[in-house]
Protein backbone atom coordinates (compact mmCIF):
# COMPACT_ATOMS: atom_id res chain seq x y z
CA UNK A 1 0.00 0.00 0.00
CA UNK A 2 1.06 3.54 -0.50
CA UNK A 3 3.94 4.87 2.45
CA UNK A 4 3.95 8.25 3.98
CA UNK A 5 3.87 11.05 1.67
CA UNK A 6 5.03 14.80 2.06
CA UNK A 7 4.57 17.78 -0.02
CA UNK A 8 6.06 19.87 -1.74
CA UNK A 9 9.64 17.81 -1.74
CA UNK A 10 11.28 20.73 -2.03
CA UNK A 11 10.47 24.71 -1.01
CA UNK A 12 12.69 27.58 -1.60
CA UNK A 13 11.64 30.96 0.09
CA UNK A 14 12.60 33.93 1.39
CA UNK A 15 12.70 34.96 5.10
CA UNK A 16 10.19 36.26 6.35
CA UNK A 17 7.70 34.43 4.16
CA UNK A 18 4.92 31.87 5.80
CA UNK A 19 5.11 28.19 4.64
CA UNK A 20 2.83 25.24 5.09
CA UNK A 21 4.22 21.60 4.86
CA UNK A 22 1.91 18.59 4.33
CA UNK A 23 2.00 15.30 5.03
CA UNK A 24 -0.41 12.62 4.41
CA UNK A 25 -0.29 9.59 6.38
CA UNK A 26 -0.09 5.99 6.27
CA UNK A 27 -4.03 4.90 6.23
CA UNK A 28 -5.12 3.40 9.24
CA UNK A 29 -2.17 4.97 11.15
CA UNK A 30 -3.16 6.81 13.95
CA UNK A 31 -0.43 8.62 15.23
CA UNK A 32 1.55 10.94 13.44
CA UNK A 33 5.06 12.94 13.58
CA UNK A 34 7.06 15.84 12.63
CA UNK A 35 10.82 16.18 12.90
CA UNK A 36 13.37 18.31 11.61
CA UNK A 37 16.74 16.96 10.32
CA UNK A 38 19.62 19.55 9.30
CA UNK A 39 22.38 18.69 7.78
CA UNK A 40 24.58 16.10 9.36
CA UNK A 41 21.85 15.60 12.18
CA UNK A 42 19.70 13.20 13.46
CA UNK A 43 16.11 13.92 13.95
CA UNK A 44 14.89 16.58 16.09
CA UNK A 45 11.41 15.68 17.29
CA UNK A 46 9.02 18.61 16.65
CA UNK A 47 5.40 17.31 17.67
CA UNK A 48 3.30 14.66 17.58
CA UNK A 49 -0.51 13.24 17.10
CA UNK A 50 -2.63 10.67 18.14
CA UNK A 51 -5.97 11.48 16.69
CA UNK A 52 -6.30 15.12 16.23
CA UNK A 53 -4.94 16.01 19.36
CA UNK A 54 -1.30 16.99 20.05
CA UNK A 55 -0.01 15.49 23.31
CA UNK A 56 3.46 16.56 23.19
CA UNK A 57 4.42 20.34 22.01
CA UNK A 58 7.33 19.94 23.35
CA UNK A 59 9.61 20.12 20.28
CA UNK A 60 8.23 23.08 18.82
CA UNK A 61 11.54 25.51 18.34
CA UNK A 62 9.72 28.93 18.85
CA UNK A 63 6.11 30.26 18.49
CA UNK A 64 6.12 30.70 14.90
CA UNK A 65 6.06 26.99 14.58
CA UNK A 66 2.53 25.14 14.36
CA UNK A 67 1.15 22.16 13.17
CA UNK A 68 -2.61 20.58 13.08
CA UNK A 69 -4.11 17.54 11.99
CA UNK A 70 -7.92 17.07 11.30
CA UNK A 71 -10.29 14.17 10.17
CA UNK A 72 -7.01 11.86 12.04
CA UNK A 73 -5.55 11.95 8.57
CA UNK A 74 -3.56 14.82 6.78
CA UNK A 75 -1.39 17.55 9.06
CA UNK A 76 0.10 20.99 7.59
CA UNK A 77 3.06 21.97 9.52
CA UNK A 78 3.22 25.89 9.48
CA UNK A 79 6.46 27.94 9.89
CA UNK A 80 5.59 31.71 10.07
CA UNK A 81 7.78 34.52 9.51
CA UNK A 82 10.59 31.71 8.84
CA UNK A 83 13.88 32.11 9.40
CA UNK A 84 17.30 31.30 7.83
CA UNK A 85 17.53 28.49 10.54
CA UNK A 86 14.81 26.81 10.04
CA UNK A 87 16.33 25.73 6.57
CA UNK A 88 16.21 21.78 7.25
CA UNK A 89 14.89 18.36 6.07
CA UNK A 90 10.86 18.35 7.28
CA UNK A 91 10.31 14.46 7.70
CA UNK A 92 6.92 13.24 9.11
CA UNK A 93 6.32 9.90 10.44
CA UNK A 94 2.75 7.94 11.45
CA UNK A 95 2.45 4.25 13.16
CA UNK A 96 -0.48 2.53 13.93
CA UNK A 97 -0.44 4.04 17.57
CA UNK A 98 1.59 5.99 19.45
CA UNK A 99 4.61 4.95 21.33
CA UNK A 100 4.73 1.44 20.63
CA UNK A 101 4.94 0.67 17.01
CA UNK A 102 7.83 1.81 14.20
CA UNK A 103 7.43 4.64 12.49
CA UNK A 104 7.23 5.40 9.00
CA UNK A 105 9.09 8.08 7.80
CA UNK A 106 7.57 10.00 4.46
CA UNK A 107 10.38 11.15 2.04
CA UNK A 108 10.54 14.93 3.85
CA UNK A 109 10.08 17.96 2.44
CA UNK A 110 13.41 20.07 1.87
CA UNK A 111 13.32 23.77 3.05
CA UNK A 112 15.62 26.45 2.28
CA UNK A 113 14.89 30.10 3.61
CA UNK A 114 16.54 32.86 1.49
CA UNK B 1 19.42 -0.16 0.05
CA UNK B 2 20.39 -0.04 3.45
CA UNK B 3 18.68 -1.89 5.88
CA UNK B 4 18.37 -2.61 10.06
CA UNK B 5 17.53 -5.54 12.42
CA UNK B 6 17.44 -5.14 15.74
CA UNK B 7 17.43 -8.40 17.33
CA UNK B 8 14.63 -9.03 20.23
CA UNK B 9 11.71 -6.97 19.93
CA UNK B 10 11.23 -6.84 23.50
CA UNK B 11 13.97 -6.76 26.63
CA UNK B 12 13.53 -7.47 30.18
CA UNK B 13 16.12 -6.52 32.36
CA UNK B 14 16.53 -5.99 36.39
CA UNK B 15 16.70 -2.77 37.77
CA UNK B 16 21.01 -2.32 38.44
CA UNK B 17 21.54 -5.10 35.42
CA UNK B 18 23.40 -4.80 32.13
CA UNK B 19 21.47 -3.17 29.22
CA UNK B 20 22.18 -4.95 25.77
CA UNK B 21 20.35 -4.30 22.88
CA UNK B 22 21.44 -5.43 19.60
CA UNK B 23 21.37 -3.75 15.90
CA UNK B 24 22.46 -5.06 12.75
CA UNK B 25 23.26 -3.20 9.50
CA UNK B 26 23.18 -3.72 6.14
CA UNK B 27 24.55 -0.50 4.23
CA UNK B 28 26.86 -1.02 0.86
CA UNK B 29 28.66 2.23 2.11
CA UNK B 30 30.15 3.31 5.22
CA UNK B 31 27.33 4.11 7.49
CA UNK B 32 26.15 6.63 9.88
CA UNK B 33 24.53 5.26 12.81
CA UNK B 34 22.25 6.00 15.17
CA UNK B 35 20.09 4.82 18.42
CA UNK B 36 16.81 6.96 19.31
CA UNK B 37 14.42 6.57 22.10
CA UNK B 38 10.93 6.74 22.42
CA UNK B 39 9.33 7.15 25.72
CA UNK B 40 5.87 6.52 26.18
CA UNK B 41 3.48 9.36 24.35
CA UNK B 42 6.40 11.14 23.38
CA UNK B 43 8.24 10.92 20.29
CA UNK B 44 11.67 10.10 18.97
CA UNK B 45 14.54 11.09 20.67
CA UNK B 46 18.19 10.76 19.34
CA UNK B 47 20.41 9.16 22.09
CA UNK B 48 23.50 9.00 19.96
CA UNK B 49 24.82 8.39 16.46
CA UNK B 50 28.21 7.58 14.85
CA UNK B 51 28.97 9.19 11.94
CA UNK B 52 33.24 9.19 11.51
CA UNK B 53 35.96 8.67 14.05
CA UNK B 54 35.43 6.87 17.44
CA UNK B 55 33.72 3.78 17.03
CA UNK B 56 32.71 3.58 20.69
CA UNK B 57 30.11 6.28 20.79
CA UNK B 58 28.23 7.82 24.29
CA UNK B 59 25.09 8.95 24.42
CA UNK B 60 22.93 10.57 26.72
CA UNK B 61 21.55 9.01 29.85
CA UNK B 62 24.81 6.60 30.60
CA UNK B 63 24.15 4.66 26.96
CA UNK B 64 26.94 3.89 24.86
CA UNK B 65 27.55 1.90 21.32
CA UNK B 66 30.38 0.71 19.49
CA UNK B 67 30.13 0.57 15.74
CA UNK B 68 31.68 -3.05 14.66
CA UNK B 69 32.38 -2.89 11.12
CA UNK B 70 34.03 -6.59 11.13
CA UNK B 71 30.02 -7.58 12.46
CA UNK B 72 28.47 -4.81 10.94
CA UNK B 73 26.72 -4.57 14.29
CA UNK B 74 26.30 -1.23 16.58
CA UNK B 75 25.15 -2.42 19.87
CA UNK B 76 23.64 -0.15 22.33
CA UNK B 77 24.26 -1.11 26.00
CA UNK B 78 24.12 0.74 29.78
CA UNK B 79 26.15 -1.09 32.69
CA UNK B 80 23.38 -0.19 35.26
CA UNK B 81 19.79 -0.04 34.45
CA UNK B 82 17.34 2.64 36.01
CA UNK B 83 13.40 2.57 36.15
CA UNK B 84 13.25 5.17 34.06
CA UNK B 85 15.05 3.55 31.16
CA UNK B 86 12.34 1.76 30.27
CA UNK B 87 10.99 2.58 27.01
CA UNK B 88 11.21 1.98 23.25
CA UNK B 89 14.57 2.10 21.14
CA UNK B 90 15.11 2.61 17.85
CA UNK B 91 18.55 1.45 15.15
CA UNK B 92 18.87 3.47 12.53
CA UNK B 93 20.96 3.64 9.27
CA UNK B 94 21.68 6.18 6.65
CA UNK B 95 24.30 5.51 3.96
CA UNK B 96 24.00 9.81 3.14
CA UNK B 97 25.79 12.87 4.73
CA UNK B 98 22.18 14.18 5.12
CA UNK B 99 20.66 11.67 6.92
CA UNK B 100 17.42 12.02 3.89
CA UNK B 101 17.08 8.33 3.72
CA UNK B 102 17.46 7.21 7.55
CA UNK B 103 15.98 3.58 7.89
CA UNK B 104 14.71 2.44 11.19
CA UNK B 105 14.90 -0.83 13.01
CA UNK B 106 11.41 -2.32 14.18
CA UNK B 107 12.22 -1.16 17.71
CA UNK B 108 13.51 -3.12 20.95
CA UNK B 109 11.10 -2.53 24.28
CA UNK B 110 13.28 -2.39 27.14
CA UNK B 111 10.97 -3.38 30.68
CA UNK B 112 12.91 -3.07 33.85
CA UNK B 113 11.97 -4.50 36.62
CA UNK B 114 12.24 -3.49 40.45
Amino acid sequence: GAGVSQSPSNKVTEKGKDVELRCDPISGHTALYWYRQSLGQGLEFLIYFQGNSAPDKSGLPSDRFSAERTGGSVSTLTIQRTQQEDSAVYLCASSIQAGSETQYFGPGTRLLVL
Amino acid sequence: AQSVTQLGSHVSVSEGALVLLRCNYSSSVPPYLFWYVQYPNQGLQLLLKYTTGATLVKGINGFEAEFKKSETSFHLTKPSAHMSDAAEYFCAVSDREDNNDMRFGAGTRLTVKP
